[in-house]
């Protein structure tokens, strides 16, 4: 049962437009939400964290939104940048039980020049 | 400061070996965890160790094991290779979660695993 969804397995956008990447989760127990940028041959880097407290967290050109009624969360990338190109993973923790981090599959994004 | 390291970057074992990987955190980090990745599953919980204990455990045989020494290095070993390990072994550090309210976790360049 996979807990942490990202549905879409890619996304191409233009230069300079808006990323949104999206992410779902089933478990109502989960409170903190992390986004992590991967490149190939590279570990996962962190980008952005929003706790279940918040509905909206932003760190320069990211933001992350959390719609918890939904479980649904997005990461926005705006202006997207070339250097952007990578996978997305969203992941998810119920800081109550454990540092356990449940991960979703990623997102493929291509920022086309 | 220094990033999380791991050893070594590639590892070629055939069925039946055993293997043991290494993880350095990031200094005055406690946590380590242990994560599996392969193309069909994306990142999955191996276990977490915090101050030599282990606190957490993912879904995964016994054959998967791990322990952390004083000054927070972690090992992880592999015992019985099965074809199916093959994947790229990623460790990752993190603050004292519980006193700092630290949830983002730091990530190695992992461990390319190739089990023939």
């Amino acid at each position: 049962d996979q807990q942490v969804k990202q549905n879409s397995p890619s996304l191409s956008v233009q230069e300079g437009r808006i990323s949104i990447l999206n992410c779902d989760y089933t478990n109502s127990m989960f409170d903190y939400f992390l986004w992590y940028k991967k490149y190939p041959a590279e570990g996962p880097t962190f980008l952005i964290s929003i706790s279940s407290i918040k509905d909206k967290n932003e760190d320069g050109r990211f933001t992350v939104f959390l719609n918890k009624s939904a479980k649904h969360l997005s990461l926005h990338i705006v202006p997207s940048q070339p250097g952007d190109s990578a996978v997305y993973f969203c992941a998810a923790s119920d800081t109550g039980a454990n540092s356990k981090l449940t991960f979703g599959k990623g997102i493929t994004l291509s920022v086309r020049p | 400061k220094a990033g999380v390291t791991q050893t070594p970057r590639y590892l070629i074992k055939t069925r039946g070996q055993q293997v043991t990987l290494s993880c350095s955190p990031i200094s005055g980090h406690r946590s380590v965890s242990w994560y599996q990745q392969t193309p069909g599953q994306g990142l999955q919980f191996l276990f977490e160790y915090f101050s030599e204990t282990q606190r957490n455990k993912g879904n995964f045989p016994g054959r998967f094991s791990g322990r952390q020494f004083s000054n927070s290095r972690s090992e992880m070993n592999v015992s019985t290779l099965e074809l199916g390990d093959s994947a790229l072994y990623l460790c990752a550090s993190s603050l004292d979660i519980v006193r700092d309210l630290s949830y983002e976790q730091y990530f190695g360049p992992g461990t390319r695993l190739t089990v023939t």
